[in-house]
């Protein structure tokens, strides 16, 4: 297993633009996170899902972002119709869910989205 | 509101001192505390954490620090390398029992000198 995957690692696209991002996790973690982080501040909590269930999302998750895990396994985040506040690393990560071991996750490196 | 937050936003030490970081939290719901490292171009790397029934924690070269009294949390890292140059997060749970769902603080970059 080589960790948590994501991709595209660097994503620039033009503002209105639809991106979408992949995420791969630990095979064994039933739980999939996505963050965002932006420059010089620390990660933000996006959604979460146990299994292919979405449980939570932020309130920073407006209605033009989607989050997906219809196998319980790979995950997409999309962004449809992008603007330049959009532009940020958006970070996966896993965990495996069991008791106190739910809050170690496990983070990719990140997909940078940069939105001209 | 909730803030975890770091008093310093970057600490240079030298090669071989020990490192302290230091981070303030406002939730006192939260009871379940843990430090990343990130370095540059990477997600974030878990260090350590502690539970809140707990007052010291101790790993490898690390050792997390809970003062539950004034919501202070802190990392100490001994014998400093290199390789301990980063961006270190701390995060809370913000009551939030076993969700993984985290409160990051901003984060503090260490810079180790040779």
């Amino acid at each position: 297993d080589t960790g948590v995957s994501q991709d595209p690692r660097h994503k620039i696209t033009k503002r209105g633009q639809n991106v979408t991002f992949r995420c791969d996790p630990i095979s064994e973690h039933n739980r999939l996170y996505w963050y965002r982080q932006t420059l010089g501040q620390g990660p933000e909590f996006l959604t979460y899902f146990q299994n292919e269930a979405q449980l939570e999302k932020s309130r920073l998750l407006s209605d033009r972002f989607s989050a997906e895990r219809p196998k319980g396994s790979f995950s997409t985040l999309e962004i449809q119709r992008t603007e330049q506040g959009d532009s940020a690393m958006y970070l996966c990560a896993s965990s495996s869910g069991t008791g106190s071991w739910a809050n170690v996750l496990t983070f990719g490196a990140g997909s940078r989205l940069t939105v001209l | 509101g909730e803030s975890v937050g770091l008093h310093l936003p970057t600490l240079s030490v030298q090669e071989g001192d020990n490192s302290i970081i230091n981070c303030a939290y406002s939730n006192s719901a939260s009871d379940y505390f843990i430090w990343y490292k990130q370095e540059s171009g990477k997600g974030p790397q878990f260090i350590i954490d502690i539970r809140s029934n707990m007052d010291k924690r101790q790993g490898q070269r690390v050792t997390v620090l809970l003062n539950k009294t004034v919501k202070h949390l802190s990392l100490q890292i001994a014998a400093t390398q290199p390789g301990d140059s980063a961006v270190y997060f701390c995060a809370e749970n913000g009551g939030s029992s076993n969700t993984g769902k985290l409160i990051f603080g901003q984060g503090t970059t260490l810079q180790v000198k040779p």
